[in-house]
């Protein structure tokens, strides 16, 4: 079976700050990956990025860095420099390498909040 | 290049009442998801189909039935709707790979009332 944990509920920043979101997974399969969605006010869910579980490289992509640590199971987001258009819902989920059918796990998701 | 579309946006149902919510994609999309979205439990698997004609439950399946007989389209039905059926239902679609796992596109979402 497969969890994904994102046990920051809410959080709320003031504009410019950074801010890291936190996601822990849990599973059995010796690869997969993992991704980050986030949803906007307006409800839609947008990709943000996919990670392979093969590829430990942190990336970064103007203000959005993520650090994949598999010794520690954890695939953090990290916003530089927040601005207002920030503020949605992220998610973090997980699909096995090897599932036919690549069913997305996804945590509960943080509600991010970038007060101006 | 619409994406993936899902009909109605919103509906509002009485306990036992039945209906079906569409999903449409553009993309050619072998595999196609349902998923609901529960305030605090982020988005579970209802059903998918790795293709025309197949089908298969996910994480949540009871109460609900899919159907794809068209590539492009995937339908979710529920035959006797209950209040905990009050969600938010959406549709995604992805490429299949098989040494590489595509991101799932989602459709808008469709907000889904049982009184």
């Amino acid at each position: 079976a497969q969890k994904v944990t994102q046990a920051q509920t809410e959080i709320s920043v003031v504009e410019k700050e950074d801010v890291t979101l936190d996601c822990v997974y849990e599973t059995r399969d010796t690869t997969y990956y993992l991704f980050w969605y986030k949803q906007p006010p307006s409800g839609e869910l947008v990709f943000l990025i996919r990670r392979n579980s093969f590829d430990e490289q942190n990336e970064i992509s103007g203000r959005y860095s993520w650090n994949f640590q598999k010794s520690t199971s954890s695939f953090n987001f990290t916003i530089t420099a927040s601005q207002v258009v920030d503020s949605a819902v992220y998610f973090c989920a997980l699909t096995p390498s090897v599932s036919s059918a690549r069913q997305l796990t996804f945590g509960s998701g943080t509600q991010l909040t970038v007060l101006p | 290049n619409a994406g993936v579309t899902q009909t109605p946006k919103f509906r509002v149902l009485k306990t036992g009442q039945s209906m079906t919510l569409l999903c449409a994609q553009d993309m050619n999309h072998e595999y196609m998801y349902w998923y609901r979205q529960d305030p605090g439990m982020g988005l579970r698997l209802i059903h998918y189909s790795v293709g025309e004609g197949t089908t298969a439950k996910g994480e949540v399946p009871d109460g609900y039935n899919v159907s794809r007989l068209k590539k492009q389209n995937f339908l979710l039905g529920l035959e006797s709707a209950a209040p905990s059926q009050t969600s938010v239902y959406f549709c995604a679609s992805s490429e299949t790979g098989t040494s590489y796992v595509h991101e799932q596109f989602f459709g808008p979402g469709t907000r889904l009332t049982v009184l």
